[in-house]
């Protein structure tokens, strides 16, 4: 499996709403919908925002939502905090294998 | 409260070979399964593989399969990643996660075990 696609990076001023892509195949992203999403800011482990594309864990702000068309998910964070700044990696189950998208770093304008 | 707790940072030399550590504690760990995750310096986290510690079923990333070995002790509540020669390139963290089923997402994540690999 080959590394879902994400954006390098986005930015977005405090308050405002960005929204992160990630573009599998029929084979993953396209095919299930075990899409989830993570927070990792460095030095720490990653922390689970989003699963089952939709899905938010108990603790997760209500900020961040997901979704999902055809072979793309996407996260979108509203009401951007200074504290959303971090690296964030989407994940789907493929079957054989899970994959990860290559990571997007958020900037806080 | 679930913990996952990893082996402490690791210096090796190229050709060295290496087996860490991932021990679950707080919960049943014959129920949940482990996958282990690479973050090289300065780049994205990819998925390695996972076991089943109920019988040690595991599957593999193509990328990984045949250089590194997932395995798991259930009387000690342990999953292990080792390697029987290590490169340069293996120079990581490495972090361990426990999830619900095969295909399950990433709630709980153990603190990562760096791993250095330098002559």
């Amino acid at each position: 499996q080959s590394a879902l696609t994400q954006p390098a990076s986005v930015s977005g001023s405090p308050g405002q709403s960005i929204t992160i892509s990630c573009t599998g195949t029929s084979s993953d992203v396209g095919n299930f919908n075990l899409v989830s999403w993570y927070q990792k800011h460095p030095g720490k482990a990653p922390k689970l925002m989003i699963y089952e594309v939709t899905k938010r864990p108990s603790g997760v702000s209500n900020r961040f939502s997901g979704s999902k068309s055809g072979n793309t998910a996407s996260l979108t964070i509203s009401g951007l905090q200074a504290e959303d700044e971090a690296d964030y990696y989407c994940c789907s189950y493929g079957g054989s294998d899970t994959v990860f998208g290559g990571g997007t770093k958020v900037t806080v304008l | 409260e679930v913990q996952l707790v990893q082996s402490g940072a690791e210096v090796k030399k190229p050709g060295e070979s290496l087996k860490i550590s991932c021990k679950g504690s707080g919960y049943s760990f014959t129920s949940y399964w482990i996958t282990w995750v690479r973050q090289m310096p300065g780049k994205g986290l990819e998925w390695m593989g996972r076991i089943d510690p109920s019988d040690s079923y595991t599957n593999y990333s193509p990328s990984f399969q045949g250089h590194v070995t997932i395995s798991a002790d259930r009387s000690i509540n342990t999953a292990y990643l080792q390697w029987s020669s290590l490169k340069a390139s293996d120079t990581a963290i490495y972090f361990c996660a426990r999830h619900w089923g095969v295909s399950g997402y990433y709630y709980d994540w153990g603190q990562g075990t760096l791993v250095t690999v330098s002559s």
